[in-house]
């Protein structure tokens, strides 16, 4: 049971470049997250999606775009990265209830120098 | 307002002892639940334990139990007879029935000491 995959586990970008992190669930969630985990603080909602077809903006979304076009997938797309997006990236994904834990990635460092 | 408020940025324990990790949620909702997970050194999150809002019990999980105080939107996480591996970031989130995301509380650092 591979749960919530995500790759690449580590990343180095220059200034300016672009990247996809990927995120893969194999649970049948309907929703699914992006977070950012910078040192020593908490998370924050970059993108959530509850279904296929369906994002939002969460708290950080500058900077950033996703799309969900399946309900196993949902990447996270970087453009012109700048150094304050050095950050370690979560996915998680959960069913739509509330008593449900979010299943969670098992994170991308991402470095941009 | 922040949603979940964790006050103790660093705590530490003598090994076997409990220890308290506190939580303070701030929400409208009548319906919501509160889950506590651990970020240990490796970095990947686990899930240790959840709380309904209309849950009559504190929820247990072997050694981490969670003392529910809804009165006070409080809902702190107790682990009994630490271990050294309990050393990890403790995060504290909730989420609403009206809503479709998960808040996190900004994670308290547990060392145990032996």
């Amino acid at each position: 049971n591979a749960g919530v995959t995500q790759t690449p586990k580590f990343r180095i970008l220059k200034i300016g470049q672009s990247m996809t992190l990927q995120c893969t669930q194999d649970m049948n969630h309907n929703y699914m997250y992006w977070y950012r985990q910078d040192p020593g603080m908490g998370l924050k909602l970059i993108y959530y999606s509850v279904g296929a077809g369906i994002t939002d903006k969460g708290e950080v979304p500058n900077g950033y775009n996703v799309s969900r076009s399946t309900t196993e997938d949902f990447p996270l797309r970087l453009e012109l990265a700048a150094p304050s997006q050095t950050s370690v990236y979560f996915c998680a994904s959960s069913y739509p209830d509330r008593v449900t834990e979010a299943f969670f990635g098992q994170g991308t460092r991402l470095t941009v120098v | 307002a922040q949603k979940i408020t964790q006050t103790q940025p660093g705590m530490f324990v003598q090994e076997k002892e409990a220890v308290t990790l506190d939580c303070t949620y701030d929400t409208s909702d009548p319906s919501y639940g509160l889950f506590w997970y651990k970020q240990p050194s490796s970095g990947e999150m686990i899930f240790l334990i959840y709380q309904g809002s209309y849950d009559q019990q504190n929820a247990t999980e072997g050694r981490y139990s969670l003392n529910f105080q809804k009165a006070r939107k409080s809902a702190n996480l107790v682990i009994s007879a630490s271990q050294l591996g309990d050393s990890a970031m403790y995060f504290c989130a909730m989420r609403e029935i009206t809503g479709n995301q998960f808040y996190f509380g900004t994670g308290t650092s547990l060392t145990v000491i032996p």
